[in-house]
């Protein structure tokens, strides 16, 4: 069964927006991760980040994480086209499980 | 960086033949690989976890039968679809576990059982 919920399924946005994602998981985590696919392609890694830590940043991209919510959400800023993709959240527990995604859509 | 290079990317095979899918981690070595597969438009569902010299574990409702999994290597995990059918057409990917790194994944394979 799918651990991590993506909200919301599908967003559309203009270029330069920013876009945020969330994801809400159900049991303890030793950390999630956040991944992005292209169309047809594999997925890349974009941030972990620990359960003991709050907030990261990578480039424009800004992942929060509230255990006691559990929930997680990816900020990525001044959007480009290029950001089209879907996003995963993957929590890693003893084994790492996928949320449904967010397909993010940037128009220019 | 780390790199896991899956082939093929893609395959088209008859109903009823088999179709093996490898997955080598180039630059690590990876004792525990992950298999997955995705539907159009939807999430990674994990098939099985493949761990070196071990047999593999699978997730509930997959044929251990259907989808023989080998990791006979630090590097190279494979993925054997026995006697296709068409309902097995997907796009099934490989990850290897890298510490604090997350997973790094293949690009996947897309298989088309005609």
């Amino acid at each position: 069964s799918q651990q991590g919920e993506e909200d919301p399924q599908a967003l559309s946005i203009q270029e330069g927006e920013n876009a945020t994602m969330n994801c809400s998981y159900k049991t303890s985590i030793n950390n999630l991760q956040w991944y992005r696919q292209n169309s047809g392609r594999g997925l890349v890694h974009l941030i972990l980040i620990r359960s003991n830590e709050r907030e990261k940043h990578s480039g424009r991209l800004r992942v929060t994480l509230d255990t006691s919510k559990k929930s997680s959400s990816l900020l990525i800023t001044a959007s480009r086209a290029a950001d089209t993709a879907s996003y995963f959240c993957a929590t890693d527990g003893q084994k790492l499980v996928f949320g449904q995604g967010t397909r993010l859509t940037i128009n220019p | 960086g780390a790199v896991v290079s899956q082939h093929p990317s893609w395959v088209i095979c008859k109903s009823g033949t088999s179709v093996k899918i490898e997955c080598r981690s180039l630059d690590f070595q990876a004792t525990t690989m992950f298999w997955y597969r995705q539907f159009p438009k939807q999430s990674l569902m994990l098939m099985a976890t493949s761990n070196e010299g071990s047999k593999a574990t699978y997730e509930q409702g997959v044929e251990k039968d259907k989808f023989l999994i080998n990791h006979a290597s630090l590097t190279l995990s494979t993925l054997t679809v026995t006697s296709a059918h068409p309902e097995d057409s997907s796009f099934y990917i490989c990850s290897a576990a890298r510490g604090d790194y997350g997973y790094t994944f293949g690009s996947g394979t897309r298989l088309t059982v005609v």
